[in-house]
């Protein structure tokens, strides 16, 4: 039944390595989204994919990388792990139409040693 | 570009209502949202308001708009020990997939 699925949930890697984070909705949504929180809860958008293809690509350094084989899937791989990429990453859906609600995974917080 | 605050905490006794405003700076606002997050979970969104409005009621939560001052505020009724979260502010600017976020408010709410 869930809506938005993130994997892993804790994530704790050493600098300098390579990881990934899967993002899944059962919603039928076209647009998914990555945020990341940092340690303040300040939230701040990363990317969004509308069915398939990049449309928002904010200031995020190029280690960062989205890939979304499907509509329903919505991966991010991050190269070369720095202390500072310590956060809790959300992924979200919504529908392009109307209130455009926002339904969000329950997050993934990675620590960076 | 867009900028939207909010007051990082707020206090209330249970049974009192809690007042959590917000200010945003885009006058191309098309929506506003409070989403509510709850310690180690997503964000949920709790009510929204469309730019022509000016309050929206539903049940406990009334929403207030004041365009002209760019000002939002959400209302809690007789908020409960469960309403102990951080509510979120956040604008969609005209044609914009995206959401900008405030700060976060975190509401404590005490016996």
């Amino acid at each position: 039944d869930t809506a938005v699925s993130q994997t892993p949930k804790y994530l704790v890697t050493q600098m300098g390595n390579d990881k990934s984070i899967k993002c899944e909705q059962n919603l039928g949504h076209d647009t998914m989204y990555w945020y990341k929180q940092d340690s303040k809860k300040f939230l701040k958008i990363m990317f969004s994919y509308n069915n398939k293809e990049l449309i928002i690509n904010e200031t995020v350094p190029n280690r960062f990388s989205p890939k979304s084989p499907d509509k329903a899937h919505l991966n991010l791989h991050i190269n070369s792990l720095e202390l500072g990429d310590s956060a809790v990453y959300f992924c979200a859906s919504s529908q392009e139409v109307g209130v455009n609600e926002q339904f969000f995974g329950p997050g993934t917080r990675l620590t960076v040693l | 570009g867009e900028d939207v605050e909010q007051s990082l905490f707020l206090s209330v006794r249970e049974g009192d209502s809690s007042v959590i405003n917000c200010t945003y700076t885009d006058s191309s606002s098309t929506y506003l949202y409070w989403y509510k997050q709850e310690p180690g979970a997503g964000l949920q969104l709790l009510t929204y308001i469309f730019s022509n409005m000016d309050m929206k009621q539903d049940q406990r939560l009334t929403v207030l708009l004041n365009k002209k001052d760019k000002h939002l505020s959400l209302r809690i009724a007789d908020t409960q020990t469960g309403d102990s979260a951080i509510y979120f502010c956040a604008e969609r600017a005209g044609s914009a997939r995206q959401l900008t976020f405030g700060s976060g408010t975190q509401l404590t709410v005490l016996p």
